[in-house]
């Protein structure tokens, strides 16, 4: 059964420091990986999606990375913002449905 | 473009009563899946559609749960006789093409509360 676990659960942190979430997944036999952020009584919204057969993707300040291998992602948030507080998670696509870790919820301070 | 819209936004049912929740896909959205978010928790997948076709249930905690979307569009999520662990945020999400591969855009939720 594929189990997705993020690390850390929560997270404070000062305006402009460099960020790492981590994603990591049981079975490496994945579709492809996605990062959502939710923000509180919202709906999920999509950032980042991977393929199974890439490495990473950015957009803007933030960086995603995918290693099938050893069932690892990380989210890189450059430069983070008050803004950017919010819950993070990792879903993985295996047989159409999405799987999805507890999240990380990030609090960035002024 | 509009996005995927659920109805109602809150929902407060006392335990028994049946509840039917409205997803509204993405127009020409051809998969639409139902999840389910209980408070601190990542969502859960309860149902997925391709079109009309509803191909995979198995995410259903119980036969109280019943999904359908008869047109290929709207789709409606009913809950009968609920119970107070149905007490949860219900996600629906589409996507343009068939299966679960790619991008999947979500809408608001309908949050649940049965007392």
């Amino acid at each position: 059964k594929q189990e997705v676990t993020q690390i850390p659960a929560a997270l404070s942190v000062p305006e402009g420091e460099n960020l790492v979430l981590n994603c990591s997944f049981t079975d490496s036999a994945i579709y492809n990986l996605q990062w959502f952020r939710q923000d509180p009584g919202k709906g999920l919204t999509s950032l980042l999606l991977i393929q199974s057969s890439q490495r990473e993707q950015t957009s803007g300040r933030l960086n995603a990375s995918l290693d099938k291998s050893s069932g690892r992602s990380t989210l890189y948030i450059a430069a983070s913002q008050p803004g950017d507080s919010a819950t993070y998670l990792c879903a993985v696509v295996r047989f159409d449905k999405l799987i999805f870790g507890t999240g990380t919820r990030l609090q960035v301070f002024p | 473009g509009a996005g995927v819209s659920q109805s109602p936004r809150y929902k407060v049912a006392k335990r028994g009563q049946d509840v039917a929740l409205r997803c509204d896909p993405i127009s020409g959205h051809v998969s639409l899946f139902w999840y389910q978010q209980a408070l601190g928790q990542g969502p859960e997948f309860l149902t997925y559609f391709q079109n009309e076709a509803q191909l995979d249930k198995s995410g259903l905690p119980s036969d109280r749960f019943f999904a359908e979307r008869p047109e290929g569009s709207v789709s409606t999520l009913k809950i009968q006789r609920t119970q107070q662990e149905d007490s949860a945020v219900y996600l629906c999400a589409s996507s343009s093409v068939g299966g679960g591969r790619n991008e999947q855009f979500f809408g608001p939720g309908t949050r649940l509360t049965v007392l």
